[in-house]
């Protein structure tokens, strides 16, 4: 099944700006959407943003001047960049796939998430 | 924006119990809920879509209702490895939003 591996700096300093790397095997991003999520430690889950394979995006109001989701498909990786960071963006980040059937969409699967510290 | 409410935010009950959680939504979004289990240290894993449609793979313990606003996740019978965190997710709108959680312990 679709496997998904993020990988990232652990410690990024503020006003920085972050990019992280999600690997994907045994499937192929030129078909469904792809995302991030994050987790700020023990608190909930926040829908960053996400892209379908044609280059479509969409993003999280709260978030969308800082961030940006692209696709390298020859890697066969999305990418995270968010900027301008401040501690409030310490998170596990995780690497998302956005299925959808008939009209309905969830996330699945997940990648084992990376935690992001930002700190001077 | 629609603001998903998860109630109660933790519980704790006694193996082989009957649990169950609510989750409200602040506006109709018909049958667009998704339920997560969240284990300690680990990523969410998708359970149940469309409120009521269990996911291939996800055990038969599991089970959704409700639509409009109000949803509920029941667990038949509370097993060991059903600890962690439970999360809704509404698939209604564009911007899509989260619950904000119901912890599950044994007591």
């Amino acid at each position: 099944q679709v496997q998904l591996q993020e990988s990232g700096p652990g410690l990024v300093k503020p006003s920085e700006t972050l990019t992280l790397t999600c690997s994907v095997s045994n499937g192929s991003i030129s078909s469904d959407f792809w995302g991030w999520i994050r987790q700020p430690p023990g608190k909930g889950l926040e829908w960053i943003g996400h892209i379908f394979h044609s280059g479509s995006k969409s993003y999280n109001p709260s978030l969308k001047s800082r961030v940006t989701i692209s696709l390298d498909m020859s890697k066969n990786q999305i990418s995270l960049n968010l900027s301008s960071l401040t501690t409030a963006d310490t998170a596990v980040y995780y690497c998302v796939r956005r299925s959808i059937v008939a009209a309905h969409n969830w996330f699945d699967p997940w990648g084992q998430g990376v935690l992001v510290t930002v700190s001077p | 924006d629609i603001q998903m409410t998860q109630s109660p935010s933790s519980l704790s009950a006694s193996v082989g119990d009957r649990v169950t959680i609510t989750c409200r939504a602040s506006q109709d979004i018909r049958n667009y809920l998704n339920w997560y289990h969240q284990k300690p240290g680990k990523a969410p894993k998708f359970l149940i879509y469309g409120a009521s449609t269990l996911h291939s793979g996800a055990p038969s313990k599991f089970s959704g209702s409700g639509s409009g606003t109000e949803f509920t996740l029941t667990i038949s019978e509370l097993q060991p490895e059903d600890v962690g965190t439970y999360y809704c997710q509404q698939s209604y709108s564009t911007l899509l939003t989260f619950g904000g959680g119901t912890t599950v312990e044994i007591k």
